[in-house]
């Protein structure tokens, strides 16, 4: 089972910041949260990741709590090629076998 | 684009026939993984290869098998297919370091079995 709890669908308003919530209350000390999106039938694609401290990049800013027990994706500035489902994933920590446990994600609509 | 390439793009195949799927790694990356997406589902964690070995399998069966390659390309070969193995399979490869690898994914090979 996914270790994250996402909401389902969220929309936003094109120009505007879409701020994407994660919960994972039970996140190992040595566990990183990535962000992936999905355009339909395509393949993941890879955002951003973090362990402690938030980070940016060029295409998004990932803010985690203190306690990690939750994040958030922004992207700054949202356009229609955003639309995407949205997975936010807890994995990593060295361990051998790093596998993705892909949850339900959250469905970003970007209207004009 | 991520360097990961998959191939075929699609494939068709009827029930009990067995299939190969095939994965190029991105430039420098010694790990792959596979993953299974059924229709409205997100990517299910098939295994893993590192280094030419097995390293980590989700719940599918021994029917799923897969390969990896010194030049780190992969297969993926399912035998004794059913229909509800009809679904997208997508690799991702990465580079095994310390701390963690971050994977990056192939575009998909889309699966249909009649």
């Amino acid at each position: 089972d996914a270790k994250t709890t996402q909401p389902t669908s969220m929309d936003c308003a094109e120009g505007r910041a879409a701020n994407l919530p994660c919960n994972h209350s039970t996140i190992s000390g040595n566990e990183y949260v990535y962000w992936y999106r999905q355009i339909h039938s395509q393949g993941p694609q890879y955002i951003i990741h973090g362990l402690k401290n938030n980070e940016t990049n060029e295409m998004a800013s990932l803010i985690i709590t203190e306690d990690r027990k939750s994040s958030t994706l922004i992207l700054p500035h949202a356009t229609l090629r955003d639309t995407a489902v949205y997975y936010c994933i807890v994995s990593g920590g060295g361990n051998a076998g790093n596998m993705l446990t892909f949850g339900g994600g959250t469905r970003l609509m970007v209207k004009p | 684009e991520t360097g990961v390439t998959q191939s075929p793009t699609h494939l068709i195949k009827t029930r009990g026939q067995q299939v190969t799927l095939r994965c190029s790694s991105q430039s420098g990356h010694n790990t792959v993984s596979w993953y299974q997406q059924a229709l409205g589902q997100g990517p299910q964690f098939i295994f893993q290869y590192y280094r030419e070995e097995e390293n980590g399998r989700g719940n599918f069966p021994p029917r799923f098998s897969g390969l990896q390659f010194p030049n780190y390309s992969s297969e993926l070969n399912v035998n004794a297919l059913e229909l509800d193995d009809s679904a997208l399979y997508l690799c991702a490869s990465s580079l095994r370091t310390r701390g963690t690898d971050t994977q990056y994914f192939g575009p998909g090979t889309r699966l249909t079995v009649l």
